[in-house]
C-alpha cells in the first residue's frame, strides 16, 4: 500500500531565517506530487505541482520554492521566511493519468514564524 | 464571492443523530467532487468522490450532489464522537489541477 511521510510536524522560525520541509511517498512510482498551505480558518491553497523529477509548476507567486530531485521526494523551500509565511503545509499525491485523480495527504506540518 | 461557499459551524450534534453538512458552488465547470474528512492538525483524509448528479453511499456516510442546483451535501448517518472534525469539500474542473477547497465545516458529535 502507498504511504506518505512528510515532516517535521511542527516548526517554529524566526523571520529571514531558510526554509526546509521534506516529502517522501512509498508505494507507488512517478506520483504527481503537490504542495498545499492551509490558513487557519480558510480552504487549501495549492502552491506547488509536480508531474516528475525536475518538473515543478507553481500556482501562486510567493516566497517560497520547490524542488523535486527524485521521484518520490517533494522538497519545499524558502531562502527567508515572511511572517506571513506561518501556516498548515501538506504535501499530497496522486495517481497520474486518471480520469477520477484522487489526492492524498500527508500529516501535515505546522510552520510558525516569529 | 468565493468559487465554493461552506459553512465554518461549528455544528454540534448528539451522538446518534443523523448529519448534513453542505456546500455549494459559482462554477459550473466543476465536475468533480470530494469530501475530505481532517482531524486537529493532521492531514485531510478523502471519505467520498463523485462526478455525477445524484447520491452515492459509502457505509454511514451519502454524498450528494445537484448539478442543477449547484450544491453538493455529505450526511452522516449514527453520528459518533470520532466524527469529530472538519469536514472539506473540493472540487476540479475538468483539465485543471488545482482543487479549488471550501474553508472547511467543524462538527462537534456529543456522546
Amino acid at each position: 500500500s502507498q504511504t506518505i511521510h512528510q515532516w517535521p510536524a511542527t516548526l517554529v522560525q524566526p523571520v529571514g531565517s531558510p526554509l526546509s520541509l521534506e516529502c517522501t511517498v512509498e508505494g507507488t512510482s512517478n506520483p504527481n506530487l503537490y504542495w498545499y498551505r492551509q490558513a487557519a480558518g480558510r480552504g487549501l491553497q495549492l502552491l506547488f505541482y509536480s508531474v516528475g523529477i525536475g518538473q515543478i509548476s507553481s500556482e501562486v507567486p510567493q516566497n517560497l520554492s520547490a524542488s523535486r530531485p527524485q521521484d518520490r521526494q517533494f522538497i519545499l523551500s524558502s531562502k527567508k521566511l515572511l511572517l506571513s509565511d506561518s501556516g498548515f503545509y501538506l504535501c499530497a499525491w496522486s495517481v497520474p493519468a486518471t480520469v477520477n485523480e484522487k489526492l492524498f495527504f500527508g500529516s501535515g506540518t505546522q510552520l510558525s514564524v516569529l | 464571492q468565493k468559487e465554493v461557499e461552506q459553512d465554518p459551524g461549528p455544528l454540534s450534534v448528539p451522538e446518534g443523530a443523523i448529519v448534513s453538512l453542505n456546500c455549494t458552488y459559482s462554477n459550473s465547470a466543476f465536475q468533480y467532487f470530494m469530501w475530505y474528512r481532517q482531524y486537529s492538525r493532521k492531514g485531510p483524509e478523502l471519505l467520498m468522490y463523485t462526478y455525477s448528479s445524484g447520491n452515492k453511499e459509502d457505509g454511514r456516510f451519502t454524498a450528494q450532489v445537484d448539478k442543477s442546483s449547484k450544491y453538493i451535501s455529505l450526511f452522516i448517518r449514527d453520528s459518533q464522537p470520532s466524527d469529530s472534525a472538519t469536514y472539506l469539500c473540493a472540487m476540479r474542473v475538468t483539465g485543471r489541477r488545482a482543487l479549488t477547497f471550501g474553508s472547511g465545516t467543524r462538527l462537534q458529535v456529543q456522546p
